[in-house]
């Protein structure tokens, strides 16, 4: 199995701060890379696919990049609706395997 | 209106066996690559198996292989995990989930159920 790591656990930012959570592969998975949004009680939201490709009704100030082995979730201005963990996952090779996620809190 | 709704969880005995289903609506169900997904309590998203549309593409995380059997049947629109042996590091939310697109399994996982609570405790 492809091992996931995110980085950091857990972020604290204050409102329009700029967040940048990073996710590295134990070996290439080309650009087959998703991010995941998940708040409290719910389940995943889906924020790119692709690596870079935003899904439906993701805002702008969301960006995904990165390609192989190292893949980088920017949210501009972090809002307040913006706390949740984010999740990313690869599916290049089945089994798909997320990383442990980064937890993104306001100050 | 995509719908995915899991049935099946419970409270069960250490080594016994649970069955999960998932009823699909709100899209063409046999078009779609589908998913279970799993969160423990407190814990991360852990990928437990996935099946393609024409159930001729299986895969299981190595945690599971050989325990928990993913089947579909798309004349029933439904979507099931046999789980046998159970373990205590089993307990967890269990997701049904679909791909994105249709005939594709590298759109991300675009729907997803509610979840149904699995519980293996002596």
């Amino acid at each position: 199995e492809i091992v996931m790591t995110q980085s950091p656990a857990s972020l604290s930012l204050s409102p329009g701060e700029r967040a940048t959570l990073s996710c590295r592969a134990s070996q290439s998975v080309r650009g087959n890379l998703a991010w995941y949004q998940q708040k409290p009680g719910q389940a995943p939201r889906l924020l790119f696919f692709g690596a870079s490709i935003r899904a439906t009704g993701i805002p702008a100030r969301f960006d995904g990049s990165g390609s192989g082995t190292e893949f980088t979730l920017t949210i501009s201005s972090l809002q307040s609706g913006d706390v949740a963990v984010y999740y990313c996952q690869q599916y290049n090779n089945w089994p798909g395997t997320f990383g442990q996620g980064t937890k993104v809190e306001i100050k | 209106e995509v719908q995915l709704v899991e049935s099946g969880g419970g409270l069960v005995q250490p080594g016994r066996s649970l069955r999960l289903s998932c009823a699909a609506s709100g899209f063409t169900f046999e078009d779609y690559a589908m998913y279970w997904v799993r969160q423990g309590p407190g814990k991360g998203l852990e990928w437990v198996s996935g099946i393609n549309w024409n159930s001729d593409k299986i895969a299981y995380a190595d945690s599971v292989k050989g325990r928990f059997t993913i089947s579909r049947d798309n004349a029933k629109n439904s979507l099931y995990l046999e789980m046998n042996n159970l373990r205590t590091e089993d307990t967890a939310l269990y997701f049904c989930a679909k791909d994105t697109y249709a005939y594709s399994v590298t759109s991300g996982i675009g729907n997803w159920g509610q979840g149904t609570l699995v519980t293996v405790s002596s």
